[in-house]
């Protein structure tokens, strides 16, 4: 199994151009989730799934957008990138009461 | 809304020695977590406490959940080069995967050679 996967693994983007962000799992969990962590901060939600077809916001949704139109993926799009979207970003997933399993992480970095 | 307190923000120790480091929250959570992320990578779950009073080990690695569900701690006994990382607690509210989990800002241990 190849667990979480996320792609690409660095971005770099103009501010206003859009890049949508690829998170893949193959255990069959029903959550996803998808943060980004920021220098001296902890991991913050931005939006998160609890099945195919089904998303819902986190603490920092402003200027995302997902979609979970298959199981095993989860879609991050940013539709006008701006600087403070600069972050390293991780998809995580889980099943109902376990353990949440987190990706390697995307770093993005918005000029 | 709901905080973590995290501390230290950084360590740095002698390889052997023990490791101390703490949550603290005003709000009460029902989950207590803590993660270790190593450069490059995504957290990895060490321990996961679900009661009150708990206390669970890992190896070298030892969790409390404190008693009044506002606080944990995390223990690392006779560290070794490895133990290097970002540690993080996070506290959950409820049982299951669809509980909001809260972040600390993670502690930087680093071992002086």
């Amino acid at each position: 199994n190849a667990g979480v996967t996320q792609t690409p693994k660095f971005r770099v983007l103009k501010t206003g151009q859009s890049m949508t962000l690829l998170c893949a799992q193959d255990m069959n969990h029903e959550y996803m989730y998808w943060y980004r962590q920021d220098p001296g901060m902890g991991l913050r939600l931005i939006h998160y799934s609890v099945g195919e077809g089904t998303t819902a916001k986190g603490e920092v949704p402003d200027g995302y957008n997902v979609s979970r139109l298959k199981k095993q993926n989860f879609l991050l799009g940013l539709e006008s990138a701006a600087p403070s979207q600069t972050s390293v970003y991780f998809c995580a997933s889980s099943s109902t009461y376990n353990e949440q399993f987190f990706g390697p992480g995307t770093r993005l970095t918005v000029l | 809304g709901q905080q973590l307190n995290q501390s230290p923000q950084s360590m740095f120790i002698q390889e052997g020695e023990d490791v101390s480091m703490n949550c603290t929250s005003s709000s009460i959570f029902n989950t207590w977590l803590w993660y270790k992320q190593d450069p490059g990578e995504g957290p990895v779950l060490l321990i996961a406490l679900y009661k009150a009073g708990e206390l669970t080990s890992n190896g070298r690695l030892t969790a409390q959940f404190g008693i009044t569900r506002k606080d944990s701690f995390l223990n690392i006994s006779a560290s070794i080069p490895s133990d290097v990382g970002i540690y993080f607690c996070a506290g959950q509210l409820g049982y299951s995967s669809a509980s909001k989990i809260i972040f600390g800002s993670g502690t930087r241990l680093s071992i002086r050679p």
